[in-house]
């Protein structure tokens, strides 16, 4: 069974930027999760998505935002690109909500310059 | 809030024994361990649950007191492969969804 997928897995945006990141989760998994991990903060959960729409979130800002579409594939992105925003945003997929396992993605490195 | 993990690193020799803890000041309904290496997704090793049940690979054991709200994470016989950064990630909802994690443990096993 493939594991869950993100691309890109580098990005480079200066400042002011936009940008999107994408995850495919594990075959037949319904609930995506993205995080944002930085060596000071570590993990820090961003959203929950499950059936399009969004379950829990985090304590970001609005620039941050995301969507879920029919094949459970989810896109996040983020506005107006600060240099804070440089992280590894990682995405976790598990089967249903409840008590289940989250996989997660390889992440994509995001640099903002 | 944040679970807090001790110790933030720790360097054994392979075939020793290892524990990791991970405390909340909020009432937990799960927690969850991963462990990560360089460059690497984080990898599941456990999830507990109140109530008792666990779920992981049969070669890790942990434990979770609801009424402490700590969780620890006991490696074994510790082999090279077991190194790298280890996450406790607590629950207070039903689920694993919008998990917190703690800060991690560096885990160094020479040989």
């Amino acid at each position: 069974k493939a594991g869950v997928t993100q691309t890109p897995r580098y990005l480079i945006k200066t400042r002011g930027q936009q940008v999107t990141l994408s995850c495919s989760p594990i075959s037949g998994h319904r609930s995506v999760s993205w995080y944002q991990q930085t060596p000071g903060q570590g993990l820090q959960f961003l959203f929950e998505y499950f059936s399009e729409t969004q379950r829990n979130k985090g304590n970001f800002p609005g620039r941050f935002s995301g969507r879920q579409f029919s094949n459970s594939r989810s896109e996040m992105n983020v506005s107006t690109l600060e240099l804070g925003d440089s992280a590894l945003y990682l995405c976790a997929s598990c089967r249903d909500r409840g008590t289940d396992t989250q996989y997660f993605g390889p992440g994509t490195r995001l640099t903002v310059l | 809030q944040q679970p807090v993990q001790s110790p933030q690193a720790v360097i054994l020799r392979e075939g020793e024994d290892a524990v990791i803890n991970c405390s909340s000041s909020k009432a937990l309904y799960s927690v969850h361990w991963y462990r990560q290496k360089h460059g690497e997704a984080p990898v599941f090793l456990m999830i507990l649950l109140k109530g008792g049940e666990q779920k992981g690979h049969e070669k890790i054991s942990a434990s979770f007191n609801e009424k402490k709200q700590q969780s620890s994470l006991y490696l074994t016989a510790s082999q090279l492969s077991y190194s790298g950064t280890y996450f406790c990630g607590t629950g207070s909802g039903g689920g694993a969804d919008g998990l917190t994690f703690g800060k991690g443990t560096h885990l160094i096993i020479q040989p």
